[in-house]
Order: structure tokens, then sequence, then C-alpha cells
């Protein structure tokens, strides 16, 4: 178990350019989120997948905004055409199992600065 | 829609004092959790300690635990014998409980500063 690993860490970008982050949740976990955190503020969800289906995007996720999960190992969250207010932490987590036994665990993130 | 607000933006505490976060929250919902995360510096988040709404018994974990009370929808954290590596922001989360789509609601966090 090596834990939830995304990369890069960081990410430079000038604005109208397209980024993509991987996740690579733990192993055998079903679940996996995404959420954005913006400084001075908590995460907030923008998407969830159990296994390779989306099942909701939040109204964070504008249509320039695209995720995928194939096959139900790791995800790619894609910005097309960044703008300045893209500018956050993007958080993966993942988890396995319901109720009491969904915790979900985090990874160190992506932080996404756009000139 | 659930809200969890963090009333304190930063706090500092002395070594090996004790020190309580503060968080209210604001949901129609019955069945719940509730978690407090810690994020040190440039780490990442991991999980500190969680709640099950229907249980009554306050969850501890070693020098950490909380004072929930269900009627008031406060979920409070307290750490004992503060060490200089709790020295994070923490953050408190509500989730919840269903089988679907279950993702976490954060309050926008405490700043703790642990100070020798």
């Amino acid at each position: 178990d090596t834990g939830v690993s995304q990369n890069p860490r960081h990410k430079i970008t000038k604005r109208g350019q397209n980024v993509t982050f991987r996740c690579d949740p733990i192993s055998e976990h079903n679940r996996l989120y995404w959420y954005r955190q913006t400084l001075g503020q908590g995460p907030e969800f923008l998407t969830y997948f159990q296994n390779e289906a989306q099942l909701e995007k939040s109204r964070l996720l504008s249509d320039r905004f695209s995720a995928e999960r194939p096959k139900g190992s790791f995800s790619t969250l894609e910005i097309q055409r960044t703008e300045q207010g893209d500018s956050a932490m993007y958080l993966c987590a993942s988890s396995i199992g319901t109720g009491s036994k969904n915790i979900q665990y985090f990874g160190a993130g992506t932080r996404l600065s756009v000139l | 829609a659930q809200t969890v607000t963090q009333s304190q933006p930063e706090m500092s505490v002395q070594e090996a004092e004790t020190v309580t976060l503060s968080c209210t929250y604001d949901t129609s919902e019955s069945n719940y959790y509730l978690f407090w995360y810690k994020q040190p510096p440039s780490r990442q988040m991991i999980l500190v300690i969680r709640q099950e709404a229907y249980k009554q018994q306050n969850a501890t974990e070693n020098r950490f635990s909380v004072n929930f009370q269900k009627a008031a929808k406060s979920f409070s954290l307290k750490i004992s014998d503060s060490q200089l590596g709790d020295t994070a922001m923490y953050f408190c989360a509500f989730m919840k409980q269903g089988s679907g789509n279950t993702p976490l609601v954060f309050g926008k966090g405490t700043r703790l500063s642990v100070i020798a």
C-alpha cells in the first residue's frame, strides 16, 4: 500500500493552455474523488468515480474540465483553456467500502498556477 | 445541503498543553459521519479521528479526542499534550451516510501552531 499518488506536484502554465493531472489511487480502492482547494478554503468536491464510471460532477466542474478513469485504475483531470481562476491545489482521494468503512485517503495534491 | 463552520482561523498552543478546535455543522440528515483531517505544510491530508453520528460515545485516538454534541451540531477536537509535529491545518468534515457518492464537505480550516 503506497498511498494515493498525484503527479505532477506543481504545474505552472500560461493562461489559455491545457493541463492534465494524474492520480493513482490506493490499489483495489473502487472509489475516487477529485477536490479543489483554494487559498484559505477547505477542499471542495469536483467529481466522483466508482470504478470506471463517473457518477457525479459538481457545478464547480465547468465544461473546460474533464475527468476520466479508464479501467477503474488511475484517473486524469484535464483543464482546457486555463484561466487564472483555475489556480488552486487539486486533490485526489480514494476509498473502498461503504458506511463507516468509507474513509477517504488523500494524495499530496497538484498545485496549479496559471499566469 | 450541508455546511461546516470552523470559527477559529488560527490558534496557537504551547508544547505539552491542551488545545480545543471548534467545529459546527448544519444538516437535515440524521445519519452521517464527522471527521477531523490534518494537513501539514506541503504534505498530504491525513485522517485524525472520525465519529459516527449514531454513536453517543465520543471518539478518541491516543492524544486526540472529540466532543460530539449532536443536538447542538457541534464537533470539537481536543489535542492533549501538544507536540511540535501537531503544527498543521486542521479541517473538520462532514459525510452523509449512503452507498452512493458520499463526498466530504469541509470547513475552511484552523491553522494550529505548536510553540516550543
